[in-house]
């Protein structure tokens, strides 16, 4: 099931330039995740928030949480060609396992 | 971090058969793990939740007997698509949480491992 919307459907941004991504989220959840997909393959994790923060950093990503809008964002700086991929958000709205997947991003960084 | 393996990466049957996809969680284990199913350029489905010892809870609109699941052991869960029909045709995913709490990020953050994700074309 999906209770998240991402904008925009598809980005196509030049080499070096920086990439952000928005998910919205309709309930209450303990914590936001950020999830890579490269086409034809699995997911990979890349970031978890919780409900609790309002920003985090890992690497060239920064990710942002507001949940009095109930959204996110996924900010990656000096993007490169290896990020091209499709990028998922997923809430964690109760400690069942289950995510709530967004519908996606596709990212295509221009060389 | 923690590995899932899946297997087979493609697959390619007749109508009618029946194909088996495995998800084993290669370095933890895992009481729980979930299947969904993905179409091109879309988003992930979950079709079920598969419970070790236990019968698998489905989703509403997935089919039990079309898909089954078994979770006989506690790093290893199948489905099998039975009947395969071309309208089977899709990319399924498994995933799972490691269980041990504090193993692999110093807490239980809900982080899901995935594996990499088999491709059914039904001919």
């Amino acid at each position: 099931s999906q209770q998240g919307e991402e904008d925009p459907q598809a980005l196509s941004i030049q080499e070096g330039e920086n990439a952000t991504m928005n998910c919205s989220y309709k309930t209450s959840i303990n914590n936001l995740q950020w999830y890579r997909q490269n086409s034809g393959r699995g997911l990979v994790h890349l970031i978890l928030i919780r409900s609790n923060e309002r920003e985090k950093h890992s690497g060239r990503l920064r990710v942002t949480l507001d949940t009095s809008k109930k959204s996110s964002s996924l900010l990656i700086t000096a993007s490169r060609a290896a990020d091209t991929a499709s990028y998922f958000c997923a809430t964690d709205a109760t400690f069942n396992y289950q995510l709530i997947w967004g519908a996606g991003t596709k990212l295509i960084i221009k060389p | 971090g923690a590995v899932v393996s899946q297997h087979p990466s493609w697959v390619i049957c007749k109508s009618g058969t029946s194909v088996k996809i495995e998800c084993r969680s290669l370095d933890f284990q895992a009481t729980t793990m979930f299947w969904y199913r993905q179409f091109p350029k879309q988003s992930l489905m979950l079709m079920a939740t598969s419970n070790e010892g236990s019968k698998a809870t489905y989703e509403q609109g997935v089919e039990k007997d079309k898909f089954l699941i078994n979770h006989a052991s506690l790093t290893l869960s199948t489905l099998t698509v039975t009947s395969a029909h071309p309208e089977d045709s899709s990319f399924y995913i498994c995933s799972a949480r490691d269980q041990i709490v504090g193993r692999t990020s110093g807490s239980n953050t809900g982080e899901l491992f995935f594996g990499e994700g088999s491709r059914l074309t039904v001919l």
